[in-house]
């Protein structure tokens, strides 16, 4: 079993849309959680980060960590077809390093018009 | 240009052979870290540099593998003897680090991608 579980999709969604992404993981070590969104043959980038339990809004972006479930949740209001990408979820522990991720798989995104 | 800069971008070579790649940071960062993605997966963690020290190396990294960062600028990557499993897309991502817990997220560069035939 993965450490970090994320259905790969994919997910087709009308412009407007909310969007709603997830993933579970088993490690209860993870201490911060992120969402990064990668483009088709680039680099993921940092969208969302949370420490610990809790939710976070940035924009059209809201994430969610709920660490007694060891569930994570990305919720996208008004979605775009820019929003068009794979979706990674990523986690860390203080021990670990903050950087040293353990990602999900990703889950595609398609918005159409 | 003051991200992640990782060259080349694509690279096709025959099993068997060696092949290097070089991720060049963002310039005040301290910390570099390379990740291996393979097709519909998301990025594995390999090993990370703090300045020229390789702190952690994955499971992952057979013996085939090294990573170097002499001076603690750039890195290069150099995988010996490759096989078609090693396939994939290799990413550089580097951050500043002052002391634990502080860090900055990691900046990623675009990857090489890495075909083995």
């Amino acid at each position: 079993q993965k450490e970090v579980e994320q259905d790969p999709g994919p997910l087709s969604v009308p412009e407007g849309a909310i969007v709603s992404l997830n993933c579970t993981y088993s490690n209860s070590a993870f201490q911060y959680f992120m969402w990064y969104r990668q483009y088709s043959r680039k680099g993921p980038e940092l969208l969302m980060y949370t420490y610990s339990s809790g939710n976070k809004e940035d924009g059209r972006f809201t994430a969610q960590v709920d660490k007694s479930s060891k569930y994570i949740s990305l919720f996208i209001r008004d979605s775009q077809p820019s929003d068009s990408a794979t979706y990674l979820c990523a986690m860390s522990s203080f021990s670990g390093g903050y950087n040293k991720l353990i990602f999900g798989a990703g889950t595609r995104l398609a918005v159409h018009p | 240009d003051t991200g992640v800069s990782q060259n080349p971008r694509h690279k096709i070579t025959k099993r068997g052979q060696n092949v290097t790649f070089r991720c060049d940071p963002i310039s005040e960062h301290n910390r570099l870290y390379w990740y291996r993605q393979t097709l519909g997966q998301g990025p594995e963690f390999l090993t990370y540099f703090q300045n020229e020290a390789q702190l952690e190396k994955s499971r992952l990294l057979s013996d085939r593998f090294s990573a170097e960062r002499p001076k603690g600028s750039f890195s290069t990557l150099e995988i010996q003897r490759t096989e078609q499993g090693d396939s994939a897309m290799y990413l550089c991502a580097s951050s500043f680090y002052l002391a634990a817990p502080w860090e900055t997220e990691a900046f990623f560069g675009q990857g090489t991608r890495l075909t083995v035939v």
